[in-house]
Parts: C-alpha cells; sequence; structure tokens
C-alpha cells in the first residue's frame, strides 16, 4: 500500500531556531496537508496543499507541494515553546481518503 | 457546539466488557472516519463512512463494530478488545473531497 516517509523522527531545538522536517512518498498525491498534534488531543490541520509546486504560508509556517508531487516540506521560522506538538504530513489521492506520515516530534527549549 | 466531539475522553475497559464510543460532528461533512493511533506507529484508517454508508473496512477484526445512523452521528462499538487495543481512537469529518479532515480530540481506551 502507499507509504509516507516523514523525517526527521523527532528535533528538539532551541527557542528562536527554524525547524524543517519533510515527506517523501513512492506515490504521487494529489494533495498535501499537514498537521499538528498536542498532547491529548486530534490533529488540527496546519496547511493545505492542493497544486504541484505550490508554496503557502500560514504565519511563522510554509509548506511546499513538490513538484514531482511525491514530496512535501514543512518550514516553521523562529520558533515558540508552543511550537512543540507532533507534526504529521498526509497525502490525499483520487478517493476521500488520506495517508498519514509517522509524524515528527518536535520539542522546543525556551 | 462547533467541530468534532468525542465522548468519552478516556475509556478503561476489561476484556469481557462492551462499550461504545461516540462521535458527533457540527460542520456539514459529508463523510466520517474512525483511526486508531498507536505510540510509534501511523495513524491507522478503520473505517469509512460517506453519506451513512460503509465504504471501506481497514482488516479490522469483528471486535470492532461501527454504526453511522446519520451524517452527523458515528459510533465505534466495543466487544471483547484485547490489550493490544488500547490506544488513541480519532474520529475525523471531511466533505466529499476528502480535503482537510476535521479530527476530533480523540478517546484514549486502555484494556485490562
Amino acid at each position: 500500500g502507499q507509504q509516507l516517509n516523514q523525517s526527521p523522527q523527532s528535533m528538539f531545538i532551541q527557542e528562536g531556531e527554524d525547524v524543517s522536517m519533510n515527506c517523501t512518498s513512492s506515490s504521487i498525491f494529489n494533495t498535501w496537508l499537514w498537521y499538528k498534534q498536542e498532547p491529548g488531543e486530534g490533529p488540527v490541520l496546519l496547511i493545505a496543499l492542493y497544486k504541484a509546486g505550490e508554496l503557502t504560508s500560514n504565519g511563522r509556517l510554509t509548506a511546499q507541494f513538490g513538484i514531482t508531487r511525491k514530496d512535501s516540506f514543512l518550514n516553521i521560522s523562529a520558533s515558540i515553546p508552543s511550537d512543540v506538538g507532533i507534526y504529521f504530513c498526509a497525502g490525499g489521492g483520487a478517493t476521500n481518503k488520506l495517508i498519514f506520515g509517522t509524524g515528527t516530534l518536535l520539542a522546543v527549549q525556551p | 457546539e462547533t467541530g468534532v466531539t468525542q465522548t468519552p475522553r478516556h475509556l478503561v475497559m476489561g476484556m469481557t466488557n462492551k462499550k461504545s464510543l461516540k462521535c458527533e460532528q457540527h460542520l456539514g461533512h459529508n463523510a466520517m472516519y474512525w483511526y486508531k493511533q498507536s505510540a510509534k506507529k501511523p495513524l491507522e484508517l478503520m473505517f469509512v463512512y460517506s453519506l451513512e454508508e460503509r465504504v471501506e473496512n481497514n482488516s479490522v477484526p469483528s471486535r470492532f463494530s461501527p454504526e453511522c445512523p446519520n451524517s452527523s452521528h458515528l459510533f465505534l462499538h466495543l466487544h471483547t478488545l484485547q490489550p493490544e487495543d488500547s490506544a488513541l481512537y480519532l474520529c475525523a469529518s471531511s466533505d466529499y473531497a476528502g480535503y482537510g479532515y476535521t479530527f476530533g480530540s480523540g478517546t484514549r481506551l486502555t484494556v485490562v
């Protein structure tokens, strides 16, 4: 079945640093989405990408839909303590089913 | 109330118990999903309902039984579970296109 490889698995950074994480797949996706999950909560949508090459920002977050449609990255600039959580990528195909990556755990030290 | 609401938030049950998880969405979405989230594993899709009809069952054991009485409500009935079924169970909803699922906060299930 389709799989998403998300890296890195975890990141431990200082407040103020920039962060970059990415997802790759052997399959083509029509949409890429990035979610954040905080402890005890469900994932919350951060950014949705619908077109190959698309670059979209949401505050300090920027995500891009790879031109090959097989990858996506998420950047967080000037990290703050509340950025802590697990970040998931998800790819959508022709159906309404999303495939999720394994997640990147982000820890930010003040 | 807005968004996707799941109850209970926490559940501890014995292997011989029968319990149900409830999900309710107030977003006017047409599709609802159950996901299982275990430590160090990707989110696992369990069931998909589109317009109250089950369109996908991802080889889930029969001890998990979903029910979708209408487009706003989704249940997961549990019976004779195993300890390895302990996980966070997430409900989500979306429109037809499936873009941008909205998740509930999940039910943390512990089977003892």
